[in-house]
């Protein structure tokens, strides 16, 4: 099916290790963005790629780090988990840079860092 | 910081009645709004994108958007139990005209619609 693919859907981490979240999309967007969900608080931007080969700083990017490995692929990296990284994690993409049609989300990503 | 504010909630309404969804923004020079739908665990679902002043409908739901007060709403008529959900309403970001789709979320209003 076309659309957003994240993997895992669950993840449980100790502090301090490290993990990489997926994201791919088969739809041929320019732009892809991660947010993170936690109650009360909406979606916030983490990072961002306007198209490939670009990366930019969101919102909250303190101890993240991505990489738009090609027009398909931006992946989301916790080098040093902590539980303040608790949250469910939405990957999305968009079709054009410059101007918004909104945007297709993955199913998201369940983090439990204890 | 860029703000979206919605109407705290929860929101509870009757089937068959209107529900009536708010959002004020702060960036004044942002052109683009959207509503997004999210169902309990799952992700967010666009159901309405609007970019000019006054009403733009679709099926059961109208979006409002009135830029000089900064204000954009959702309404949805006769409401369906299918309808309760978290709302989320999505702005923009302005940033000098190029914006990169860049969206800034408010924080969601809980919709019950009971039978």
């Amino acid at each position: 099916n076309a659309g957003v693919t994240q993997t895992p859907k669950f993840q449980v981490l100790k502090t301090g290790q490290s993990m990489t979240l997926q994201c791919a999309q088969d739809m041929n967007h320019n732009s892809m963005y991660w947010y993170r969900q936690d109650p009360g608080m909406g979606l916030r931007l983490i990072y961002y790629s306007a198209s490939e080969g670009t990366t930019d700083k969101g919102e909250v990017p303190n101890g993240y780090n991505v990489s738009r490995l090609n027009k398909r692929e931006f992946s989301l990296r916790l080098e040093s988990a902590a539980p303040s990284q608790t949250s469910v994690y939405f990957c999305a993409s968009s079709p054009i840079v410059g101007q918004s049609y909104g945007y297709t989300f993955g199913s998201g990503t369940r983090l439990t860092v204890v | 910081q860029k703000e979206v504010e919605q109407n705290s909630g929860p929101l509870s309404v009757p089937e068959g009645a209107i529900a009536s969804l708010n959002c004020t923004y702060s960036d004044r020079g942002s052109q683009s709004f959207f509503w997004y739908r999210q169902y309990s665990g799952k992700s967010p679902e666009l159901i309405m994108f609007i970019y000019s002043n006054g009403d733009k409908e679709d099926g059961r739901f109208t979006a409002q958007l009135n830029k000089a007060s900064q204000y954009v709403s959702l309404l949805i008529r006769d409401s369906q139990p299918s309808d309760s959900a978290t709302y989320l309403c999505a702005v923009e970001e302005n940033a000098g005209g190029t914006s990169y789709g860049k969206l800034t979320f408010g924080q969601g209003t809980i919709l019950t619609v009971h039978p």
